[in-house]
């Protein structure tokens, strides 16, 4: 049983404009919480991370936004822009083992010039 | 720094054939991850070790399956026999300890696995 869901597997933008990408969780324990983006033949790389101690951490762009009661973070890029373009991945830590990364199906963004 | 390196880069084998995966870490990161990433299930973590020594291996699917670290700059996942149902992109990461700050993983570019 999956204990992170990304329940929109694509999602097409205009460039310039807000994307927004969703995640929840099941695991109360999970206490940190990361995005990974991937290009196609490609691994994934690190993009932002928040703990729970916060509701919002922001780097240029992308801001991503966690809400403990409801069990959600997403994920926020504005303006968007075509390199953009990706499969974005959501992880999720627990205190008791930060090694072991529960992640997401995926969400494929593609934003149209 | 040339990351995380996998080879080969696809293979394509026959059903029963035993196929083995390679990894090469980061230079001085203490942790080595194999993933494996499938449409249904997105990316899952197979097992991983820490100093070489294997810590949990509960995402290992079955028996088939194995992986060894026989040193810090080298890691394998067999796969004996090969089955369709196998075929995925698999992922090998690395992290350090010295930055656990961020607790990031660095992924290697997949090896992307055929079984026919």
């Amino acid at each position: 049983d999956q204990q992170v869901k990304q329940n929109s597997p694509s999602l097409s933008v205009q460039e310039g404009r807000i994307s927004i990408l969703n995640c929840d969780y099941t695991n109360s324990m999970f206490d940190y919480f990361l995005w990974y983006k991937k290009y196609p033949a490609e691994g994934p790389t690190f993009l932002i991370s928040i703990s729970s101690i916060k509701d919002k951490n922001e780097d240029g762009r992308f801001t991503v936004f966690l809400n403990k009661s409801a069990k959600h973070l997403s994920l926020h890029i504005v303006p968007s822009q075509p390199g953009d373009s990706a499969v974005y991945f959501c992880a999720a830590i627990s205190r008791y083992n930060f090694n072991k990364f529960y992640f997401g199906s995926g969400t494929k963004l593609n934003v149209k010039p | 720094d040339a990351g995380v390196i996998q080879s080969p880069r696809h293979e394509v084998t026959e059903m029963g054939q035993e196929v083995t995966l390679r990894c090469k870490p980061i230079s001085g990161h203490d942790y080595l991850f194999w993933y494996r990433q499938t449409m249904m299930r997105g990316l899952e973590l197979l097992i991983y070790f820490n100093n070489n020594v294997p810590i949990d291996d509960s995402g290992m699917p079955e028996d088939r399956f194995s992986a060894k670290m026989p040193n810090a700059s080298f890691s394998t996942l067999k796969i004996q026999p090969s089955e369709p149902r196998d075929s995925a992109v698999y992922f090998c990461a690395s992290s350090s300890t010295q930055t656990r700050g961020s607790y990031e993983q660095y992924f290697g570019p997949g090896t992307r696995l055929t079984v026919t």
